[in-house]
């Protein structure tokens, strides 16, 4: 079964700092994997997608992230942090069902980003 | 365009109740999931709804259903409530979610308490 896995539960970072969260999947076939962040009290909001296209991916806020096949990875980088920045991150891989025509997202356990003045 | 709201945005209820939460999805969007988020389990799957069909569905309990309407919008209902149903139940709207890219779009999520 697809998933993936967010190391490191909380990570914390001083403003201007470089930012990293890590997300390694599972996958016998290419995934298609997602990075969401969630503000306190309220949902989640895409930062960016791999869709195959290019393993370079851009996303909002100045976030990016790099997709590498051989490390089975897609880690979230910031080059330099702000406070606003601070919040919960989630990786995401898109799942089929058992038909394959279907999908639903299954969550790594998040990563809470701690920005320091 | 609007986004994915979601009423009541704050819910408490005692032990054996029944609850009923409502999500309207971003205009034109046919497809609505509902993800039940708690600090121990994160963010689960309950079940996903296309045209007023169940075409997918997690691994809870019978006492979690749901429903969508002609106009998309949906219901998920919990009945016999129990204290480990206490969570934040987030729904997430698509144009089909028949696409390994689809992106989900989430709305802001009801707390739900249960005393």
């Amino acid at each position: 079964a697809q998933s993936v896995t967010q190391l490191g539960s909380h990570v914390s970072v001083s403003e201007g700092a470089l930012v990293l969260l890590r997300c390694n999947y599972s996958s016998s076939v290419p995934p298609y994997l997602f990075w969401y962040v969630q503000y306190p009290n309220q949902g989640l909001q895409l930062l960016l997608k791999y869709t195959s296209a290019a393993t370079l991916v851009k996303g909002i806020n100045g976030f990016e992230a790099e997709f590498k096949k051989s490390e089975t990875s897609f880690h979230l980088t910031k080059p330099s942090a702000h406070m606003s920045d601070a919040a919960e991150y989630f990786c995401a891989v898109s799942v089929a069902d058992s038909g394959g025509s279907n999908y639903k997202l299954t969550f790594g356990k998040g990563t809470l980003l701690t920005v320091n003045p | 365009k609007a986004g994915v709201t979601q009423t009541p945005r704050y819910l408490i209820k005692t032990r054996g109740q029944q609850v009923t939460l409502s999500c309207s999805p971003i205009s034109g969007h046919r497809s609505v999931s509902w993800y039940q988020q708690t600090p121990g389990q994160g963010l689960q799957f309950l079940f996903e709804y296309f045209s007023e069909t169940q075409r997918n569905k997690g691994n809870f309990p019978g006492r979690f259903s749901g429903r969508q309407f002609s106009n998309s919008r949906s219901e998920m209902n919990v009945s016999t409530l129990e204290l480990g149903d206490s969570a934040l139940y987030l729904c997430a709207s698509s144009w089909a979610a028949t696409l390994a890219t689809d992106t989900q779009y989430f709305g802001p999520g009801t707390r739900l308490t249960v005393l």
